[in-house]
């Protein structure tokens, strides 16, 4: 079982709908990130959080500590945005070292115009 | 501009031919990791620095090498590559004051064919 579980895989949206995606942990963490990756293969985080909710455009990032758990959410959505999504945690001694990144399996997400 | 730079961004070489990729960032970031993302596999982490002179193991670390003699730096090293180290690879920093890392930041990706 992997300690960071996403879902859904892959995802399909029609331009203006409101996505969610979902990322689950079983480890300790000390925050917890949202990177976006493009057809071209780079890298770009676009949230990290601890606790709560964070906001940024049309994007939303929210976390439950509680319940290990946090989503992803992007309102309007434009072909734009399709990218690989990845929910990675900062976990607190993971593999016996602290701050080391472990990463979801990533969710491809088209917006279809 | 903060950023973390990659080179190459992509490389063909043959089996057993040593190769460096070079990683650097301009950020005095103490933290530096190095990442292959395979197709369902994800990112899985190779090596990590938390400090000069400071690397450790990541999960998958059997054919590489680092080195972390400055801080900016952090070169990854396949002294004789085979083909299953076909795979895109990332290097990333973050700060780490006090034990609270803080964002990521990833280079481009540097995708590497060893044929």
């Amino acid at each position: 079982k992997n300690e960071v579980e996403q879902s859904p895989q892959n995802l399909t949206a029609q331009e203006g709908e409101f996505i969610t995606i979902n990322c689950s942990y079983s480890v300790g963490i000390s925050a917890l990130h949202w990177l976006q990756q493009h057809p071209g293969g780079g890298i770009v985080s676009l949230f990290m959080l601890s606790s709560g909710k964070k906001k940024h455009g049309r994007l939303i990032a929210t976390i439950n500590i509680q319940e290990k758990h946090s989503s992803l959410h992007i309102t309007a959505s434009h072909p734009r945005d399709s990218a690989v999504y990845i929910c990675a945690a900062t976990a607190i001694n993971y593999g016996g070292s602290q701050g080391n990144l472990i990463f979801g399996k990533g969710t491809k997400l088209s917006v279809k115009p | 501009e903060a950023q973390v730079t990659q080179n190459p961004r992509y490389l063909i070489t043959v089996t057993g031919k040593k190769l460096t990729v070079t990683c650097s960032q301009n950020m005095n970031h103490e933290y530096m990791s190095w990442y292959r993302q395979d197709p369902g596999l994800g990112l899985r982490q190779i090596y990590y620095s938390m400090n000069v002179e400071v690397t450790d193991k990541g999960d998958v670390p059997e054919g590489y090498k680092v080195s972390r003699k400055e801080k900016r730096n952090f070169p990854l090293i396949l002294e004789s590559p085979s083909p299953n180290q076909t795979s895109l690879y990332f290097c990333a920093s973050s700060q780490y004051p006090t034990r609270v890392y803080t964002e990521a930041f990833f280079g481009q990706g540097t995708r590497l064919t060893v044929v």
